[in-house]
């Protein structure tokens, strides 16, 4: 069964620097599996941040990135602001359409 | 612009059965692959199902299958995601979303989430 990791939290300053990653407890992730990020706060629904590694979807901010870092997927906020407080999730692609989601990571701006 | 409502939520008795639509708006339905996603109260995300864009194929998490159908209607522009023998365990929201055109080449992520619907299974 895959299993997709992610910190469970994490604290930033106001205009710091944070990276989540997302790894496999089997394995590595590399972008074939085509990483995507999520982010959700309390009552909403998801919103796609990052596909395809690094790819920006429409209306993210640039203080958003994703990459490879070693064996996992990487997102990055660079400066971060108080409305990025929320909660994130990686994907994983399986192929045929299967995606796997990790636990999430709980970022938290003060 | 796109929308996805999602319907047919609410509370059931375990053992029952449900049936959730997702009501697709805002662009050409019958060329997107489409997604249920539910999540737990207080919990994280899991993928359930995925319907291919001409719904020649479907996957199921393993969590689901076997109790769980995924269908589509593209002349109703609606998703269907039948829950059978409902368990105490299935209390979640229930998301739709959608992925990209098949014809684009993008693949594996999801780009639009509807609001989501709430079923209580209760014991």
């Amino acid at each position: 069964q895959t299993v997709v990791t992610q910190e469970p939290s994490f604290s930033v300053s106001p205009g710091g620097t944070v990276t989540l990653t997302c790894g496999l407890t089997s394995g590595s992730v590399s972008s074939s599996y085509y990483p995507s990020w999520y982010q959700q706060t309390p009552g909403q629904a998801p919103r796609t941040l990052i596909y395809n590694t690094n790819t920006r979807s429409s209306g993210v901010p640039d203080r958003f990135s994703g990459s490879i870092l070693g064996n996992k997927a990487a997102l990055t906020i660079t400066g971060a602001q108080a409305d990025d407080e929320s909660d994130y999730y990686c994907a994983l692609y399986m192929g045929s359409g299967i995606n796997v989601f990790g636990v999430g990571t709980k970022v938290t701006v003060l | 612009q796109v929308q996805l409502v999602e319907s047919g939520g609410g509370v059931v008795q375990a053992g029952r059965s449900l049936r959730l639509s997702c009501a697709a708006s805002g662009f050409t339905f019958s060329t997107h692959g489409m997604h249920w996603v539910r999540q737990a109260p207080g919990k994280g995300l899991e993928w359930l199902a995925v319907i291919w864009y001409d719904g020649s194929y479907k996957y199921y998490a393993d969590s689901v299958k076997g109790r769980f159908t995924i269908s589509r209607d593209s002349s109703k522009n609606t998703l269907y995601l039948q829950m059978n023998s409902l368990r105490a365990e299935d209390t979640a929201v229930y998301y739709c979303a959608r992925e990209p055109d098949f014809w684009s080449g993008q693949r594996g992520y999801l780009d639009y989430w509807g609001q989501g619907t709430l079923v209580t299974v209760s014991s």
